[in-house]
């Protein structure tokens, strides 16, 4: 199983709602990425687990709380999002949080904040 | 801030040609880079990887050089074919634990 399964595929929500997304691997990875990308931009890191550890925060606004619950769950928990926030949101994977290995990417949620 | 940028933000080629996409970045310390391929709607498709004490690498169709002394990257795509349309993304290992992606590279592959 080389896959990274992200849910949902796509998530509208209000300006004063709390919602979450998941993300799943079975590949054994100790390290979990969480990424947004506009459109057109690259992915722009947000967070870093190291086994289960919270390593890299790249200056995020606190409407967004990462979560990971075990070595094969990472949530993104929302609240209070802004229109400006909606993007497609990226987990990925690799097999140590060196950051010297291949960091495998889910589909992607596609969030839109109206 | 030291960043990760490409050259070209749009590439046309004709179908069969040999497709080279390329990658500028900063930072003196990466040591590892990736090339990602992202078809629209999908996430980033890993491609190839290169290790900053190699030169050459190469794969499926696919060849990334890495030139340390100008800081410079490349991909080099043979026999380029209308599925290889997409936008590729560099990415380096800046250390610390983070991959950090370049501005991408939009391939367009006419038949």
């Amino acid at each position: 199983d080389t896959e990274v399964t992200q849910t949902p595929k796509h998530l509208v929500m209000g300006m004063t709602n709390k919602k979450s997304l998941k993300c799943e691997q079975h590949m054994g990875h100790r390290a979990m990425y969480w990424y947004k990308q506009k459109a057109k931009k690259p992915p722009e890191l947000m967070f870093v687990y190291s086994y289960e550890k919270l390593s890299i925060n790249e200056s995020v606004p606190s409407r967004f709380s990462p979560e990971c619950p075990n070595s094969s769950l990472l949530n993104l928990h929302l609240h209070a999002l802004q229109p400006e926030d909606s993007a497609l949101y990226l987990c990925a994977s690799s097999i140590t949080p060196a950051g010297n290995t291949e960091a495998f990417f889910g589909q992607g949620t596609r969030l839109t904040v109206v | 801030g030291e960043s990760v940028g490409l050259h070209l933000p749009t590439l046309s080629v004709q179908e069969g040609d040999n497709s080279i996409i390329n990658c500028a970045y900063s930072n003196s310390a990466s040591d590892y880079f990736i090339w990602y391929k992202q078809e629209s709607g999908k996430g980033p498709q890993f491609i190839i990887d290169i290790r900053s004490n190699m030169d050459k690498r190469q794969g499926q169709r696919v060849t990334v050089l890495l030139n340390k002394t100008v800081k410079h990257l490349s991909l080099q795509i043979a026999a380029t074919q209308p599925g290889d349309s997409a936008v590729y993304f560099c990415a380096e290992n800046p250390g610390g634990g983070k991959l950090i992606f370049g501005q991408g590279t939009e391939l367009s592959v006419k038949p």
